[in-house]
This record gives structure tokens, C-alpha cells and sequence, in this order.
């Protein structure tokens, strides 16, 4: 079934560890972007990308790195995760088309 | 001050009731809004985009687009309980290609 794979699932992660979210998709989207989502807050953007090779800061980008070697993966990296790091994460590409999002079944992170 | 502003709710309305949820934005040149259904633990899924000024029916919702006021609404007519979500808004904003959402509005159909 094309789509948005995200990987892990869930995630416990003590406070300083490193942690790399995986994104893959296969619908051949140029652009992707990462999401965090809060209690309240709704999606916030973190990075995103409209091409393969090219990255952007989105609204909470401190404490987060991304990269976009292909055009179907977006890995998100914690380099060194923190507590307020905690929240469901979620990834979703574009076809450029319309406009609209089309998400993985994110990915729950808790940093203790 | 967020790029597109909701009100978080939650909304309640009478079961076949109109149900409508309102946001702002501040980038006039944004062109392209999205509203978006998300139930509990679930992923967002798209509902309506619209483009143009004006309303933009498909089924039981409209959306409305006003540019001058830099407001999109989206109406659900006939509100049943299995519209009980949170409601997102969200801007695409053309001066850098970011999609950037609301807080989101959360609805509650009560039968």
C-alpha cells in the first residue's frame, strides 16, 4: 500500500541519547516536512524539504536536524533529546499539486 | 502571534446542527488553505482545501475563503456524532513553500 512509513512506532529515550526518526515514502512526493504535536499546541513545524538536496527550518527547529539525500526518505535526528522533547511526531510528503499532506501514522517519543 | 489562529474549543453542537469552525491567518499572500479531521491517536486526513474567494461546497461542508479578511471557515452541515475530531486549519505559505497549521478546534456532535 504507497504511503508514509514511519519508524519506531514508539520510543522511550533517556535524556541525552541520540535518536533518529525514520520517514520513508514511496509516492514519489518532492516535498516533506516533520511535525511535532502537543497537548494544545496542534502541529508544529519543525524542518521541511521541497526537494531532494534542499532543507528548511520550520517553527521549532532548535534541538533537531534533518536530511533529504532521495527523494522518498526524511530522517529527523535528536542529537541530544531532551525532555521537552516529548510529544508524537509526525511526518508527511506533498504532491506539490494540490497542496495536500499526507501523513504516516506518527511516531510517539518520550524522553525521560 | 501563530501563523494561523484557531480557536481551540472545544465546540459543542446539537447532532444535525450546523457546526462552524473559524481561523485567521496573517500571510496575505498566502493562496492555499486546508482543513483537516483528526480523530483521537489518529493521523490528520485531509477534508477541503480551498484556493479561490468564496465558498467551496463538497457534501455535508463548506469551506469559505475570504482573502480581503484573511479568514477561512469551514461549515458542516447535519452535524453528526462521527464528526466529533479536532478540526486543523492550515496555510500553505508561498514566499518559502511551508505548510503551517492552527492550534486546531476540537468538536463535540452531542446526540
Amino acid at each position: 500500500i504507497a504511503g508514509i512509513t514511519q519508524a519506531p512506532t514508539s520510543q522511550i529515550l533517556a535524556a541525552g541519547r541520540r535518536m533518529t526518526l525514520r520517514c520513508t515514502q514511496d509516492m514519489r512526493h518532492n516535498a516533506m516536512y516533520w511535525y511535532r504535536q502537543d497537548l494544545g499546541l496542534g502541529l508544529r513545524l519543525i524542518h521541511y524539504s521541497n526537494t531532494a538536496g534542499t532543507t528548511g527550518k520550520g517553527e521549532v527547529p532548535d534541538g533537531y536536524s534533518v536530511s533529504r539525500a532521495n527523494t522518498d526518505d526524511f530522517p529527523l535526528t535528536l542529537a541530544s533529546a531532551v525532555p521537552s522533547q516529548t510529544s508524537v511526531y509526525f511526518c508527511a510528503s506533498s504532491d506539490g499539486i494540490t497542496g495536500e499532506l499526507f501523513f504516516g501514522e506518527g511516531s510517539r517519543l518520550t524522553v525521560l | 502571534q501563530k501563523e494561523v489562529e484557531q480557536n481551540s474549543g472545544p465546540l459543542s453542537v446539537p447532532e444535525g446542527a450546523i457546526a462552524s469552525l473559524n481561523c485567521t491567518y496573517s500571510d496575505r499572500g498566502s493562496q492555499s488553505f486546508f482543513w483537516y479531521r483528526q480523530y483521537s491517536g489518529k493521523s490528520p486526513e485531509l477534508i477541503m482545501f480551498i484556493y479561490s474567494n468564496g465558498d467551496k461546497e463538497d457534501g455535508r461542508f463548506t469551506a469559505q475563503l475570504n482573502k480581503a479578511s484573511q479568514y477561512v471557515s469551514l461549515l458542516i452541515r447535519d452535524s453528526q456524532p462521527s464528526d466529533s475530531a479536532t478540526y486543523l486549519c492550515a496555510m500553505h505559505m508561498n514566499r518559502d513553500d511551508k505548510i503551517i497549521f492552527g492550534k486546531g478546534t476540537r468538536l463535540h456532535i452531542l446526540p
